[in-house]
């Protein structure tokens, strides 16, 4: 079946800091991947997606490359700000008997001190 | 265009009852899928449909249902209720629920179960 890895946190930065967090991926054909992020007390917002392999998506800063080859889609932010705290979740999307779900990894909670 | 909205925000029951979530979707988007979130288990997949039809299950007992109306707001109902089924319940909307189409959040629910 589908999974999702993500590096699991506490993971905690200094403003400005450079910003990695590993996600890889087992899915049966091609699947879309996602980020999406989740502030306290709030449901989730997409931050950035990737349909297909070589993909860059980006927002705000942060990017994510969809390599096929190693199965990852890394986060990756070159300077956080103490607004970029919350828990991040690297997802995908595939097909499976006619429509499509969301496979999410565990989170990785994400704390940026001034 | 206004965001995916949930109601009630939160929710107190306690063993045994029976509890109604309601979700309605972004103006156009025919796709609801709906998704519990546990610090245990993180975010699972329920089910989701698509004019007014199931079109996916996830792994969970019989106890939780839901339905779609014909415009498109949708309904899910846990009986029976555990004092596992405490979660955050979230809804997401998309336009076709296809594999590269974005899903979008609403807060969610918070049911305690006493």
């Amino acid at each position: 079946g589908n999974s999702v890895t993500q590096m699991e946190g506490p993971v905690t930065l200094s403003e400005e800091a450079f910003l990695t967090i590993n996600c890889t991926y087992t899915a049966t054909g091609y699947p879309s991947l996602f980020w999406y992020v989740q502030y306290p007390g709030e449901g989730l917002q997409l931050l950035l997606k990737a349909t297909k392999a070589d993909d860059k998506g980006s927002n705000k800063g942060f990017e994510a490359t969809y390599r096929k080859e190693t199965t990852s889609f890394h986060l990756e932010k070159g300077s956080v700000q103490v607004s970029d705290s919350a828990v991040y979740f690297c997802a995908l999307s595939s097909s499976g008997a006619g429509s499509y779900q969301l496979t999410f990894g565990k989170g990785t909670k994400l704390s940026v001190i001034p | 265009k206004a965001g995916v909205t949930q109601t009630p925000r939160y929710l107190i029951k306690t063993r045994g009852q029976q509890v109604t979530l309601s979700c309605s979707p972004i103006s156009g988007h025919r796709s609801v899928s709906w998704y519990q979130q546990t610090p245990g288990q993180g975010l699972q997949f329920l089910f989701e449909y698509f004019s007014e039809t199931q079109r996916n299950k996830g792994n969970f007992p019989g106890r939780f249902s839901g339905r779609q109306f014909s415009n498109s707001r949708s309904e899910m109902n846990v009986s029976t209720l555990e004092l596992g089924d405490s979660a955050l319940y979230l809804c997401a909307s998309s336009f076709s629920g296809t594999k590269t189409d974005t899903q979008y959040f609403g807060p969610g629910t918070r049911l305690t179960v006493l």
